[in-house]
């Protein structure tokens, strides 16, 4: 399985919902990202992993909840977003050596 | 600091010729340089991924190559097709400890038509 899952497809959401991004990968790589992609421009680093903890937080609002429940699972919780939150979520896994990251096919999420 | 620079930046070509894209970095330490394929509002898909030692890499109709001595990277598509149209975007790894850190280009955008 070389495969990294990510649920839901799409997300539309008001200001004042809670939400949760999901994310599973079974290629048994210790490291997790979330990534928030704008149209027409490159992926942005939000949240890193390794071995089920956090090892970078971008400077990411706290209306971003990351976490891992385990080394299979990543989750991103959503609260009280803004509408420029509305993006392509994407989340990858890594393996250590020279193997490079595996993308998920990404959330799009919108924020009403 | 790390960067990827990719050109050009939009291609247009006919269905069945073919296109080179180019993709220079200063990354350091380098560990290994993917080219990736996207459709819009989707994930990147790996189409080659290469490490130091190499200098080629196929996958089908893409061929990657890699100079490591320059920095330079190409992705040379044959016989395009109208499904090869997305943006291609090199990425390029250095090993951090247990994870790795990543450095996008902004990408190619290449249009396919008949």
């Amino acid at each position: 399985d070389t495969e990294v899952t990510q649920t839901p497809k799409h997300l539309v959401m008001g200001m004042t919902n809670k939400k949760s991004l999901k994310c599973e990968q079974h290629m048994g790589h210790r490291a997790m990202y979330w990534y928030k992609q704008k149209a027409k421009k490159p992926p942005e680093l939000m949240f890193v992993y390794s071995y089920e903890k956090l090892s970078i937080n971008e400077s990411v609002p706290s209306r971003f909840s990351p976490e891992c429940p385990n080394s299979s699972l990543l989750n991103l919780h959503l609260h009280a977003l803004q509408p420029e939150d509305s993006a392509l979520y994407l989340c990858a896994s890594s393996q250590g050596g020279q193997r490079g990251q595996f993308f998920g096919p990404g959330t799009r999420l919108t924020v009403l | 600091k790390n960067q990827v620079e990719q050109s050009p930046q939009s291609l247009i070509i006919l269905e069945g010729k073919n296109c080179t894209l180019q993709c220079n970095y200063t990354v350091s330490p380098f560990s290994n340089l993917r080219w990736y394929k996207q459709d819009t509002g989707r994930g990147p898909v790996s189409l080659t991924i290469m490490t130091f030692s190499e200098n080629t890499k196929s996958n089908g109709r893409y061929t990657a190559t890699l100079d490591a001595d320059t920095k330079q990277s190409s992705l040379h598509i044959t016989a395009s097709q109208l499904s090869d149209s997305a943006s291609y975007i090199c990425v390029v790894s250095d090993n951090s400890g247990g994870y790795q850190k990543v450095t996008f280009g902004i990408g190619t955008k290449l249009q396919v038509i008949p």
